[in-house]
């Protein structure tokens, strides 16, 4: 069935490099993103979003980047922090009217000091 | 701004007993609160979708009888876990979607249920 999913399920990087977090969806009828941080034991925590009429979007160090020719959408965090490691999930909302949110798998960003 | 709650952040209970969690949006109308579910090393499934002053949409698979939601304002959506089994347990997350945004949706803590 359709799904949100992950290239890579494990990223590690260090201090001081930027990272690119990347997702593939499948559902061309979604159209709107979200990129959530997960810590352990937490609730996750908003990221940045992008509507689909959008290819970028721009926040504190971090870039979203939508592709809908290819449906993937990627997360850009520049000069990543170890406080930046944590599961990042992507989410789409694939039916506008009800506005759930469909996750992915989850990457998780480990960033080396 | 957006500060969801969520109430117990833990609980610990027997099998065959009912466990209440509650899901609060602190500063901000939430006409829509969803529940979710996640185990560990997983992604989070979503359980239902509740609306303020209705009845709750469950996903497919979903025991209504056994989750209960009820959301009788627009700051409080509470999960009813029934006659909880031990495979019941799991992280708990409910999220609110802000009335003014477009589909931005802030996520509770989440509780740690263990049945025992």
């Amino acid at each position: 069935g359709e799904s949100v999913g992950l290239h890579l399920p494990t990223l590690s990087v260090q201090e001081g490099d930027n990272s690119i977090i990347n997702c593939a969806y499948s559902n061309s009828a979604s159209d709107y993103f979200i990129w959530y941080k997960q810590e352990s034991g937490k609730g996750p925590q908003f990221i940045i979003d992008i509507r689909s009429n959008m290819d970028k979007r721009q926040g504190q160090r971090v870039t979203v980047l939508l592709n809908k020719t290819v449906k993937h959408l990627s997360l850009q965090i520049a000069a990543t922090q170890p406080g930046d490691s944590a599961v990042y999930f992507c989410a789409e909302n694939r039916s506008p009217g009800r506005r759930a949110l469909t996750f992915g798998s989850g990457t998780r960003l480990q960033v080396q000091p | 701004g957006a500060v969801v709650s969520q109430h117990p952040s833990r609980v610990i209970c027997k099998s065959g007993t009912s466990v209440k969690i509650e899901c609060r949006s602190l500063d901000f109308q939430a006409t829509t609160m969803f529940w979710y579910r996640q185990f560990p090393k997983q992604s989070l499934m979503l359980m239902a979708t509740s609306n303020e002053g209705s009845k709750a949409t469950y996903e497919q698979g979903v025991e209504k009888d056994k989750f209960l939601i009820n959301h009788a304002s627009l700051t409080l959506s509470t999960l009813t876990v029934t006659s909880a089994h031990p495979e019941d347990s799991s992280f708990y997350i409910c999220s609110a979607r802000w009335l003014a945004g477009y589909n931005e949706q802030f996520f509770g803590p989440g509780t740690r249920l263990t049945v025992l």
